[in-house]
C-alpha cells in the first residue's frame, strides 16, 4: 500500500505562510491526496484534497508535484487557531477495499505569536 | 448539532467490565468507521462497515466488536475491558456513492480502563 511521510513537527510565526510537506513516492495513479487536521481535543477535520492539479479552498491551498510523488499544504497566513496536527493521506477512488483508511502520525504545527 | 455524534464523550470503567460506545450520524452516509488514537501513534482503524450488512476488521480489532444497527448507527463494544484499551476513540463516516471519499469524524470518546 502507498504510504505518506511527513515531518513530525514544524513551527511558524503568526500571520506568516506555512508550507507543510508530504512525500508519497509510491502513490498510485488513481489515489487522491487528502489533508486533514486535528485541533486539540477535537476529531480530525477535512482540509482539502486533490488528484493532479493544485487546489484552493477557503482553508488552504494544495500544491501537487507534477510527478505526484509529493505535495504541500499551504496555509497562507497562519493564525494561532491553525495550531494542530496535520495528516496527509492517500485515498483511493471508491472501492470495496479498506486500503488507506489508516492515518499516520502527522505533522504537529506550532504557531508562535 | 454535530453531523457525527458519539456517546459517551467520557467514560471511566473497571477492568473486566463491558462497555459500549455509540455513534450516530445525520449525513446519510453508508460507510462508518471506528478508530482509536493513542499518543504518538496517530489514528488506527478498529472496524469499518460499508453498509448495514457489511462489517470488516481493521488493523487492531482484537478485543473489540461492533454492531451496525442501522445505516445511521454504528456501535463499538469492549466485551471485557482491559487497561491498555484506555484511549481516545473516534467514529467516522464517508459517502460510498461519491468520488470524494472524504471522511467525517465525531468529536471523540475518552475511555479510561482502571
Amino acid at each position: 500500500d502507498a504510504k505518506t511521510t511527513q515531518p513530525n513537527s514544524m513551527e511558524s510565526n503568526e500571520e506568516e505562510p506555512v508550507h507543510l510537506p508530504c512525500n508519497h513516492s509510491t502513490i498510485s495513479g488513481t489515489d487522491y491526496i487528502h489533508w486533514y487536521r486535528q485541533l486539540p481535543s477535537q476529531g480530525p477535520e477535512y482540509v482539502i484534497h486533490g488528484l493532479t492539479s493544485n487546489v484552493n479552498n477557503r482553508m488552504a491551498s494544495l500544491a501537487i508535484a507534477e510527478d505526484r510523488k509529493s505535495s504541500t499544504l499551504i496555509l497562507h497566513r497562519a493564525t494561532l487557531r491553525d495550531a494542530a496536527v496535520y495528516y496527509c493521506i492517500l485515498r483511493p477512488p471508491l472501492s470495496g477495499s479498506a486500503r488507506q483508511l489508516t492515518f499516520g502520525s502527522g505533522t504537529q504545527l506550532t504557531v508562535l505569536p | 448539532d454535530a453531523d457525527v455524534t458519539q456517546t459517551p464523550r467520557n467514560r471511566i470503567t473497571k477492568t473486566g467490565k463491558r462497555i459500549m460506545l455509540e455513534c450516530s450520524q445525520t449525513k446519510g452516509h453508508d460507510r462508518m468507521y471506528w478508530y482509536r488514537q493513542d499518543p504518538g501513534l496517530g489514528l488506527r482503524l478498529i472496524y469499518y462497515s460499508f453498509d448495514v450488512k457489511d462489517i470488516n476488521k481493521g488493523e487492531i480489532s482484537d478485543g473489540y466488536s461492533v454492531s451496525r444497527q442501522a445505516q445511521a448507527k454504528f456501535s463499538l463494544s469492549l466485551e471485557s475491558a482491559i487497561p491498555n484499551q484506555t484511549a481516545l476513540y473516534f467514529c467516522a463516516t464517508s459517502d460510498g456513492r461519491g468520488r470524494e471519499n472524504t471522511i467525517y469524524f465525531g468529536e471523540g470518546s475518552w475511555l479510561t480502563v482502571v
